[in-house]
């Protein structure tokens, strides 16, 4: 059981838009940054967004984020094939004292 | 660019101890804070640990708690896990895993893995 809760599993067409969700508490969510990770089939995490909605150095655009109270949000436009993945939202939990990841979204591209 | 480098995974049986290094390049290795993450098969991300640059804090996940200890020799730009009283429910592709920046939970680099197999 994740302390940060995440839908299994979402999907949509190319070219089109789909958010995944991911839910917490007022003692990680709500006080600490969010961040999340694109893992591509047989690799390993890769960095999507820091800080609730920033993106590093070349991922692009179609990729955004936000956080409202103790949700967050990931939001991909434009949606392509090779957009398949499982992708996990982070935070540091200040209660526990530890980093804290939902338990992963499964994206399929119809 | 970064690189993250992990060895040392295995097969070990119940109740052995394994230690996985993860050698650094890339960046100022002193300046960062490390962290070991863990994903069982087909399973999610599990955070087991973190160090601080100037290993002045160690924080670890209740499920490793006194087996698993991190360390890291700056000399060498190396991080290690011990992990002691080896389970099976220990079996794993290990990560390590770079901080962001201080004091934000952010991971923005990860090694490859290594494999750790906990079975009689």
């Amino acid at each position: 059981q994740s302390v940060l809760t995440q839908p299994p599993s979402v999907s949509a067409a190319p070219g089109q838009k789909v958010t995944i969700s991911c839910s917490g508490s007022s003692s990680n969510i709500g006080i600490n940054y969010v961040s999340w990770y694109q893992q591509l089939p047989g690799t390993a995490p890769k960095l999507l967004i820091y800080d609730n909605d920033k993106r590093p150095s070349g991922i692009p655009d179609r990729f955004s984020a936000s956080k409202s109270a103790s949700s967050a949000t990931l939001a991909i436009t434009g949606l392509q094939a090779g957009d398949e993945a499982d992708y996990y939202c982070g935070t540091w939990d200040s209660s526990l004292t530890v980093v804290v990841f939902g338990g992963g979204t499964k994206l399929t591209v119809l | 660019q970064v690189q993250l480098v992990e060895s040392g995974g295995g097969v070990v049986q119940p109740g052995e101890s394994l230690r996985l290094s993860c050698a650094a390049s890339g960046f100022t290795f002193s300046s960062y804070g490390m962290h070991w993450v863990r994903q069982a098969p087909g399973k999610g991300l599990e955070w087991l640990t973190f160090i601080r640059y100037d290993e002045s804090k160690e924080y670890y996940a209740d499920s490793v708690k006194g087996r698993f200890t991190i360390s890291r020799d700056n000399s060498r730009n190396t991080v290690y896990l011990q992990m002691n009283s080896l389970r099976t429910e220990d079996s794993a592709v290990y990560y390590c895993a770079k901080e962001g920046k201080h004091f934000d939970p952010y991971i923005d680099y990860w090694g490859q893995g290594t494999l750790v197999t906990v079975s009689s």
